[in-house]
């Protein structure tokens, strides 16, 4: 199975800088990188995701990119606001699009005004 | 325009008392989920339907059942639960190639 390590478990930055979060995998297979924000008492939800044949995706102020040689992707959070304070989970998945999610163990992001 | 339902948001049960949790989604998705999240953890993959075919994760308890009656439906049956299965349940949703879950807003379930 998938062996996912998260860095760092907190993270906390001035309102307007940037937060970079950073996720390792173990299975080389792995092709589908996505990263799942969860406020306090919410679902997850999906903000962001990249393919195995993609090496980075931006939509406004966040981005992902990927090293599959170096099986790591990180999240990047530009111009950070209050209301991006979250948990941040990554959930590197290999095999068919059926398959369920192994997460990492979450990133506290604090955003300090 | 809610797609992924669960029932109750909240649930209490005694100690050793069964208990059932619902999912319903008006995706018209083939795949359900469910998650167990723990204070502070991560979501954890109990098992999931693949249409209705049933995929048990090797270290759910088997404490822990499923059914899944018709596409739309799916629920999480807890047989005898203990304190340590205090924890939000999520259900979740795909299309088989479609690689973006959907996720419930969960059931916390509190066990006395």
């Amino acid at each position: 199975g998938e062996n996912v390590e998260q860095h760092p478990s907190t993270l906390s930055v001035q309102e307007g800088d940037s937060a970079v979060i950073k996720c390792t995998y173990s299975d080389s297979a792995s092709n589908y990188f996505p990263w799942y924000k969860q406020e306090l008492g919410k679902r997850p939800q999906l903000i962001i995701d990249i393919r195995s044949n993609v090496g980075e995706k931006k939509d406004q102020r966040i981005a992902v990119t990927l090293n599959k040689t170096a099986k790591h992707f990180s999240l990047h959070i530009t111009e950070t606001q209050p209301e991006d304070s979250a948990v941040y989970f990554c959930a590197p998945r290999a095999g068919g699009g059926a398959d369920g999610l192994t997460f990492g163990k979450g990133t506290h992001l604090i955003i300090q005004p | 325009d809610a797609m992924v339902i669960q029932n109750p948001r909240y649930q209490v049960t005694q100690f050793g008392k069964p208990v059932t949790l619902s999912c319903s989604q008006t995706l018209n998705h083939n795949v359900m989920y469910w998650y167990q999240q723990k204070s502070s953890q991560a979501p954890k993959l109990l098992f999931h339907y693949y249409d209705k075919d049933f995929n048990n994760e090797a270290d759910t308890p088997d404490n822990f059942q499923s059914r899944r009656p018709n596409t739309s439906f799916c629920f999480l049956d807890i047989r005898s639960p203990g304190l340590g299965d205090a924890a939000m349940y999520l259900c979740a949703t795909s299309r088989d190639h479609v690689y973006e879950q959907y996720f419930g807003p969960g059931t916390r379930l509190t066990v006395t």
